[in-house]
């Protein structure tokens, strides 16, 4: 079975570029989630959809960033413009709507902004 | 609010040895707890959960962990490390019966396996 598939695996560009990172959930999952990781702060909820609506989006750092889920397969979180700090590993894990069914989790992005 | 604990940050361990990793957690009532191992490169893949009964669970990989509720711990444990076991480790918690629920990870331990 296909896992969660997340484009591209690296990014490098410009600060004030914009940036979009692609999340394709596992087929049949209800849960989508995006996570950051960097050295400082660890693994970092963002924002997690249920039934391709966002439920909380209290980890969204700023305004720059924004994501969205049009349909149940597929998911983008954009930031703009980015800026040396958004710099990290960005997760994509999407996960069944079953009380705490694990998360299955995408090989990341890896965002580096200049 | 909840909190994970991940005392150590990195640990080495040496091929055919034995393995604990820490994990204590911050919460009103047990939680949900797991744990993800990470290898260089990757996303996060589960080795175990706990949700209820046995305190002692097995996951993947040859590896079990332990629920203490008197310590507030879960610590992970394998009796013989193997060189592909180096990566890093994610002790997480979920609070129960709440729907569903978000992960709160700890910051991680990196394991070396040294030969």
């Amino acid at each position: 079975d296909a896992g969660v598939i997340q484009s591209p695996r690296h990014e490098v560009t410009e600060m004030g570029q914009e940036v979009t990172l692609r999340c394709k959930p596992i087929s049949g999952h209800d849960y989508l989630f995006w996570y950051r990781q960097t050295m400082m702060r660890g693994l970092e909820l963002l924002i997690y959809f249920n039934n391709n609506v966002p439920i909380d989006d209290s980890g969204m750092p700023e305004d720059r960033f924004s994501a969205k889920m049009p349909n149940a397969s597929f998911s983008t979180l954009k930031i703009q413009p980015s800026e040396p700090r958004d710099s990290a590993v960005y997760f994509c894990a999407s996960s069944l709507a079953i009380d705490n069914q694990p998360q299955h989790f995408g090989d990341g992005t890896r965002l580096s902004i200049l | 609010a909840q909190s994970v604990t991940q005392p150590d940050i990195h640990i080495t361990v040496s091929e055919g040895a034995s393995l604990e990793l820490r994990c204590n957690y911050s919460y009103g009532a047990t939680p949900y707890l797991f744990w993800y191992v990470q290898s260089p490169g990757q996303g996060l893949q589960l080795l175990l959960k706990y949700f209820s009964g046995d305190t002692l669970v097995q996951g993947i990989k040859g590896f079990e962990a332990e629920f203490k509720r008197s310590q507030s711990s879960f610590n992970l444990r394998k009796p013989s490390v193997h060189w592909s076991d180096a990566a890093e480790y994610f002790c997480a918690v979920a609070p129960m019966n709440s729907g569903y629920s978000t992960l709160t990870f700890g910051k991680g331990t990196m394991l070396l396996v040294s030969p």
